[in-house]
């Protein structure tokens, strides 16, 4: 069974640039969360969908946002990207609520 | 005071003893309760989950919850140097699928 699949793995961008990060959950999963991993922060709450809608919502700017398609496949985006945006962006999945999440194995991004 | 408390470590455990993680956390509408292994450069891995008081136990992994006193635990049989990672606690309200993690626990374990 194939896991949470995510591209890229590595990203390099600009300041100013934006990215768009994809994210493939396992087959049958509906729900699709995005995790932001630093050093300093640990593992923080981007936000999460279900059958195409935003469910929950991180505190992070509006610069960051999300969607997710009818076959459960989710994108995050993030405009205006900052120097204090490189980090590993995880995304997972859960085939039910309340139940454990399957991480991705992310994408690290490196803003320059 | 973080949601999510954990000792940060480093924790060393000789090879074949318990190794014994604790987490305490703040929100008392939390439901669910997660327990994540992450190696060095990998992402986390789901190793035991836990909803109700008591004791839950899977192999060697035998994760522990008291909701009265806000507090999760991990116990580690007979570990192996491959269990030497990062150990993220990480719990979830009723009605929100939000995980919230703690900084992590990283342990050692000397052969």
């Amino acid at each position: 069974k194939a896991g949470v699949t995510q591209t890229p793995r590595y990203l390099i961008k600009t300041r100013g640039q934006q990215v768009t990060l994809s994210c493939s959950p396992i087959s049958g999963h509906r729900s699709v969360s995005w995790y932001q991993q630093t050093p300093g922060q640990g593992l923080q709450f981007l936000f999460e969908y279900f059958s195409e809608t935003q469910r929950n919502k991180g505190n992070f700017p509006g610069r960051f946002s999300g969607r997710q398609f009818s076959n459960s496949r989710s994108e995050m985006n993030v405009s205006t990207l900052e120097l204090g945006d490189s980090a590993l962006y995880l995304c997972a999945s859960s085939v039910r609520d309340r139940g454990g999440y399957t991480f991705g194995s992310g994408t690290r991004l490196t803003v320059v | 005071q973080k949601e999510v408390e954990q000792n940060s470590g480093p924790l060393s455990v000789p090879e074949g003893a318990i190794a014994s993680l604790n987490c305490t956390y703040s929100d008392r509408g939390s439901q669910s309760f997660f327990w994540y292994r992450q190696y060095s450069g990998k992402s986390p891995e789901l190793i035991m989950s836990i909803y109700s008081n008591g004791d839950k136990e899977d192999g060697r992994f035998t994760a522990q919850l008291n909701k009265a006193s806000q507090y999760v635990s991990l116990l580690i049989r007979d570990s192996q140097p491959s269990d030497s990672a990062t150990y993220l606690c990480a719990t979830m309200a009723g009605g929100n699928e939000k995980l919230t993690f703690g900084t992590g626990t990283r342990l050692t374990i000397i052969p």
